[in-house]
């Protein structure tokens, strides 16, 4: 089954502004919402960012997600040590009718 | 407070069944499209399966279809996933997660997982 497209690792520095990306087709990205996961060692994975920019209460507004065409970003400005973790972009797509979800990015604070 | 609790993970030869619940309290549990995530040791995020709120609905992700099935009890608050002829391939954390109506498949709540690892 297809997967999303996201790069393996990203890298900062305190303070800075990373941006993850995710890349899909027209049947999953292109017509329906990405949700982003945000998954710390040894722990569940927490959601990030849904439904066009929303994010759960507690969630900072340092985190953002794009979409355009076939493709989603996430970015976190203003990188803090606490954000090291594996980032996971998903969407349902309607040919496969399943979720797919990208194959996870690992982001290291530096 | 919503929280999901699943059980009945476990060591299981291959071929064998397994069946894996999840407890779900604290929320409009009968509102939330449900699924099941897994995770294999080391590895990224894989959509496994998920059932409409009311349970009339399924979806399999191909590696599982024909083998897994996914079913809730709403009078219970309980998520199943009853796993048959099972494979190596299929060792790893599997996690309940539920989605919010009109959420987009955002799942907005997870468990803890509960690990299954397949071998002779």
């Amino acid at each position: 089954q297809s997967v999303l497209t996201q790069p393996p690792s990203a890298s900062g520095t305190p303070g800075q502004r990373v941006t993850i990306s995710c890349s899909g087709s027209s049947s999953n990205i292109g017509s329906n919402t990405v949700n982003w996961y945000q998954q710390l060692p040894g722990t569940a994975p927490k959601l990030l960012i849904y439904h066009n920019n929303q994010r759960p209460s507690g969630v900072p507004d340092r985190f953002s997600d794009s979409k355009s065409g076939t493709s989603a970003s996430l970015a976190i400005s203003g990188l803090q040590s606490e954000d090291e973790a594996d980032y996971y972009c998903a969407a349902w797509d309607d040919s496969l009718k399943a979720v797919l979800f990208g194959e996870g990015t690992k982001l290291a604070v530096l | 407070q919503a929280q999901l609790v699943e059980s009945g993970g476990g060591v299981v030869q291959p071929g064998r069944s397994l069946r894996l619940s999840c407890a779900a309290s604290g929320f409009a549990f009968g509102t939330f499209g449900m699924h099941w995530v897994r995770q294999a040791p080391g590895k990224g995020l894989e959509w496994v399966a998920f059932i409409w709120a009311d349970g009339s609905h399924t979806n399999y992700a191909d590696s599982v279809k024909g083998r897994f099935t996914i079913s809730r009890d709403n009078s219970k608050n309980t998520l199943h996933l009853q796993m048959n002829s099972l494979r190596a391939e299929d060792t790893a954390l599997y996690y309940c997660a539920g989605d919010p109506p009109s959420s987009g498949f955002a799942f907005d709540l997870w468990g803890q997982g509960t690990m299954v690892a397949v071998s002779s």
